[in-house]
């Protein structure tokens, strides 16, 4: 069992829908990341969060909003999507905030669709 | 920028053949180095890493990588591969700035 917790598994929306994804862990990690995973493609780093502060966003578009709560929650507001925008979402962490932090722990991902 | 290249998109195999799946990567500075197992449908999982120290790493279910620094290469082997191996394959560096960049990944399908 993965110790990233992601809801919804799968996500079908429309384009002028508003929708978010969630993730937890509580292993202490003080880093946390959204990926982007088409089909046949390796994961794509979108955002990384480090002790609860944006500290990379990889040029993703603005209907993309990340969110950080607390230390264990990240949260990823979708808004007007296109349907290129359909993908695995894939949430991650790592136990330290900067530099090179140790291995990646992921979640199982949110399966998205968009119509 | 980084890139991560894994050489072989798609592996078949039978039962009990050796493994290699080649990683390059192109950073001239310290690096961590990975490898991600994808199993159908399920998520990302670490086989193995390497920090430092000993440059031949071992991972789960005998998986095993060795960094030549030289060559900017990881490349992941296995001995004798089993049914239960077929899955995607991804080679990961981290450098700084909590950035890891995955390789685009090999299939590997290996035959009982």
């Amino acid at each position: 069992d993965t110790e990233v917790t992601q809801t919804p598994k799968h996500l079908v929306m429309g384009m002028t829908n508003k929708k978010s994804l969630k993730c937890e862990q509580h292993m202490g990690h003080r880093a946390m990341y959204w990926y982007k995973q088409k089909a046949k493609k390796p994961p794509e780093l979108m955002f990384v969060y480090s002790y609860e502060k944006l500290s990379i966003n990889e040029s993703v578009p603005s209907r993309f909003s990340p969110e950080c709560p607390n230390s264990s929650l990240l949260n990823l507001h979708l808004h007007a999507l296109q349907p290129e925008d359909s993908a695995l979402y894939l949430c991650a962490s790592s136990q330290t905030g900067t530099g090179r932090t140790g291995e990646l722990f992921f979640g199982e991902g949110s399966r998205l669709t968009v119509l | 920028a980084q890139s991560v290249s894994q050489h072989n998109h798609h592996v078949i195999l039978s039962e009990a053949a050796s493994l290699e799946l080649g990683c390059n990567y192109s950073y001239g500075g310290t690096v961590n180095l990975f490898w991600y197992v994808q199993y159908p449908g399920q998520h990302l999982q670490l086989l193995l890493k390497y920090f430092s120290g000993d440059p031949l790493v071992k991972g789960i279910k005998g998986f095993e990588a060795e960094f030549i620094k030289s060559k900017f290469s990881f490349n992941l082997r296995k001995p004798s591969v089993q049914w239960s191996d077929t899955a995607e394959y991804f080679c990961a560096v981290n450098s700084n700035f909590n950035k890891f960049y995955f390789g685009s990944g090999t299939k590997l399908n290996v035959k009982p």
